[in-house]
C-alpha cells in the first residue's frame, strides 16, 4: 500500500480556501485517493474520492495532476466547524485485504 | 441501524481484566474493520472480516487480542489480560464490499482505559 506524507497541522481563517497537499509516490495504477475528515470523539467520515484530475462534490474539490503522487484536497471557504484532522489515504485492491493505512493527517484550525 | 454502532461508548476496567468491545455495522456491509486510535495519534489497522472470516489479522498486536464476526453481522473485540498501553479508542468500520474504491462507514468509537 502505497505511504503518504501530508502536513502535520495547518491554520485558516473563516471565509479562506483551504488548500491540502498529500504526496503519495509510489502510488499504484489501481489505487483511488481517498480523503476522511475527524472531529474530536468521533470516528473519521468519508469527504471525497479520486483517481485522477479532479472531483468535486459539496464538501470539497479533489486534484489530482497526471501523475498521481500527489493530491490536493480543496476546502472552500473554510468555517469554524471544519476545525477538524483530515487524512489523505491511498488504498490498492488486494484480494485478501483492504485496509485503510491513516497517517498522523493534518490538523486544521480554523480561527475567526 | 443507520450508522455504525458501537458499543459501550466508554469502558474502564482495571489491569489484568478481559474485555469485550461490540461493532454492529451497517445493514448489508459485508467487509468490517477494527482500527485502534491512540491519543493524538492516527489509526491503526487491528483486522478486517469479509463476511464471518478474517483474511487479514495482521494487525492485531499480541495473542491477547481476538475478534470474530457472526451471521456476517455483528463482530466482537477481545482483550485478555489488559495491560495499560492498551488503552485507547477501538473502531470500528465496515463497507459494502472488499475493493479498492469502498467507502469505510466508521462509528464513533469505544474508549477503552486501562488503570
Amino acid at each position: 500500500l502505497a505511504k503518504t506524507t501530508q502536513p502535520i497541522s495547518m491554520d485558516s481563517y473563516e471565509g479562506q480556501e483551504v488548500n491540502i497537499t498529500c504526496s503519495h509516490n509510489n502510488i499504484a495504477t489501481n489505487d483511488y485517493i481517498t480523503w476522511y475528515q475527524q472531529f474530536p470523539s468521533q470516528g473519521p467520515r468519508f469527504i471525497i474520492q479520486g483517481y485522477k484530475t479532479k472531483v468535486t462534490n459539496e464538501v470539497a474539490s479533489l486534484f489530482i495532476p497526471a501523475d498521481r503522487k500527489s493530491s490536493t484536497l480543496s476546502l472552500p471557504r473554510v468555517s469554524l466547524s471544519d476545525t477538524a484532522v483530515y487524512y489523505c489515504l491511498v488504498g490498492g485492491r488486494d484480494f485478501n485485504t483492504d485496509k485503510l493505512i491513516f497517517g498522523t493527517g493534518t490538523r486544521l484550525q480554523v480561527f475567526p | 441501524g443507520a450508522g455504525v454502532s458501537q458499543s459501550p461508548s466508554n469502558k474502564v476496567t482495571e489491569k489484568g481484566k478481559d474485555v469485550e468491545l461490540r461493532c454492529d455495522p451497517i445493514s448489508g456491509h459485508t467487509a468490517l474493520y477494527w482500527y485502534r486510535q491512540s491519543l493524538g495519534q492516527g489509526l491503526e489497522f487491528l483486522i478486517y472480516f469479509q463476511g464471518n472470516s478474517a483474511p487479514d489479522k495482521s494487525g492485531l498486536p499480541s495473542d491477547r487480542f481476538s475478534a470474530e464476526r457472526t451471521g456476517g453481522s455483528v463482530s466482537t473485540l477481545t482483550i485478555q489480560r489488559t495491560q495499560q498501553e492498551d488503552s485507547a479508542v477501538y473502531l470500528c468500520a465496515s463497507s459494502l464490499a472488499s475493493f479498492s474504491k469502498n467507502i469505510q462507514y466508521f462509528g464513533a468509537g469505544t474508549r477503552l482505559s486501562v488503570l
